[in-house]
């Protein structure tokens, strides 16, 4: 069945540096993939999304390009703020395989120190 | 627009009683889903409703079971509870099958004690 598999946390950085999360899938079809993030005490959030393949996905200064090729998805950031500090998941689904549910990844901690 | 909306926000239950929550999804949206998270085993899927109907359900115990209502709004009862249903119970709108995306609810968190 499909899978996502993500890097494992908890991943620590001071402020300001370059943040990557990998995320690597595996679908039978043609999957659309998603990013939320979780912040202490609450549920998720969607971070951004790509529905094909070289889609890149952007949002609060997050992105990640949907690369088919080597069935990937990584989360990436320049710069990091405290404010960053969150749980993040990688996520797929797949809609033309029939009525699938999302298929998360286990999440990776994020602590932003200043 | 409203976002999804879950009621009540926290549960405290003891083993062997019941327990309803509540999921409003965002207006216009007919589909809603529940997931289940718990520091062990993630974020596992329950079960989706669509036009009041189940469409798919996860490898849940019968335990577990839900209902949608003609406003779309959703109910998931678990009966019987054991101490491993303590988890955060989160529920989202959006139909993935259609190419929506889906949007989640800030969860129920439920302690079974």
């Amino acid at each position: 069945g499909d899978s996502v598999t993500q890097m494992e946390g908890p991943v620590t950085l001071s402020e300001e540096a370059c943040l990557t999360i990998n995320c690597t899938y595996t679908a039978t079809g043609y999957p659309s993939l998603f990013w939320y993030v979780q912040y202490p005490g609450e549920g998720l959030q969607l971070l951004l999304k790509a529905t094909k393949a070289d889609d890149k996905g952007s949002n609060k200064g997050f992105e990640a390009t949907y690369r088919k090729e080597t069935t990937s998805f990584h989360l990436e950031k320049g710069s990091v703020q405290v404010s960053d500090s969150a749980v993040y998941f990688c996520a797929l689904s797949d809609p033309l395989a029939g009525n699938t549910p999302l298929v998360f990844g286990k999440g990776t901690r994020l602590s932003v120190i200043a | 627009k409203a976002g999804v909306t879950q009621t009540p926000r926290y549960l405290i239950k003891t083993r062997g009683q019941q327990v309803t929550l509540s999921c409003s999804p965002i207006s216009g949206h007919r589909s809603v889903s529940w997931y289940q998270q718990t520091p062990g085993q993630g974020l596992q899927f329950l079960f989706e409703y669509f036009s009041e109907t189940q469409r798919n359900k996860g490898n849940f115990p019968g335990r577990f079971s839900g209902r949608q209502f003609s406003n779309s709004r959703s109910e998931m009862n678990v009966s019987t509870l054991e101490l491993g249903d303590s988890a955060l119970y989160l529920c989202a709108s959006g139909r993935l099958a259609e190419g929506e995306t889906q949007y989640f609810g800030p969860g129920t968190r439920l302690l079974v004690l």
